[in-house]
């Protein structure tokens, strides 16, 4: 079983500040690898599929990274609306898929 | 506009039965895989299984096989995650979303149905 690790599980930031946020994989899981946002009380939302493949309607502050075992989400400058949960997502064949544990972002 | 709407919150007593819903629509149902998710109360996201409406090719995930049943009509669109004797520890909110044939993701998620089960 792939497990996806993501770092690092707080990160406080400031609106305006650039975030970076890390997910890595036990294995190579090539680029089969998605970011989903999920604000409290809300369903999560794709923003990324297939490490860099920005999904309809995400803002081009959003981008993603990697191949592999080692991706990064990168919110260039944050915006009042993304301080939220990051999930990272793979799928690897019929074992199925696996979520990472998360990074919250969170207002400085 | 693709949508996907589930059923509303539940309350049950331990050793219940349940069955929840997921309604497409805005696409063709039979061609796109739902998967289901589970969120236990302040924690993250689990894949549970999915199912192609199509023909009903359904997998588990090792963790939750044995424990739910997936299933879908496609004749009115729908798919459904249903337990047969409910614990404590299925309290969560659960999640249906699409994944394209062939995708590595969930393109559109469900507004979360909360199933709550307490004595």
């Amino acid at each position: 079983e792939i497990v996806l690790t993501q770092s690092p599980a707080t990160l406080s930031l400031s609106p305006g500040e650039r975030a970076t946020l890390s997910c890595r994989a036990s294995q190579s899981v090539s680029s089969y690898l998605a970011w989903y946002q999920q604000k409290p009380g809300q369903a999560p939302r794709l923003l990324i599929y297939d490490a860099s493949n920005r999904a309809t309607g995400i803002p081009a502050r959003f981008s993603g990274s990697g191949s592999g075992t080692d991706f990064t989400l990168t919110i260039s400058s944050l915006e009042p609306e993304d301080f939220a949960v990051y999930y990272c997502q793979q799928r690897s064949n019929w074992r199925g898929f696996t979520f990472g544990p998360g990074t919250k972002v969170d207002i400085k | 506009e693709v949508q996907l709407v589930q059923s509303g919150a539940e309350v049950k007593k331990p050793g219940e039965s349940l069955k929840i819903s997921c309604k497409g629509s805005g696409y063709s149902f039979t061609s796109y895989w739902i998967g289901w998710v589970r969120q236990m109360p302040g924690k993250g996201l689990e894949w549970m299984g999915i199912i192609y409406p199509g023909d009903s090719d359904t997998r588990y995930s090792p963790s939750f096989q044995g424990q739910v049943t997936i299933s879908a009509d496609k004749s009115i669109s729908t798919a459904y995650l249903q337990w047969s004797s409910l614990k404590a520890s299925d309290t969560a909110m659960y999640y249906c979303a699409r994944r394209i044939v062939g995708a590595h993701y969930f393109d559109y998620w469900g507004q979360g149905t909360l199933v709550t089960v307490s004595s």
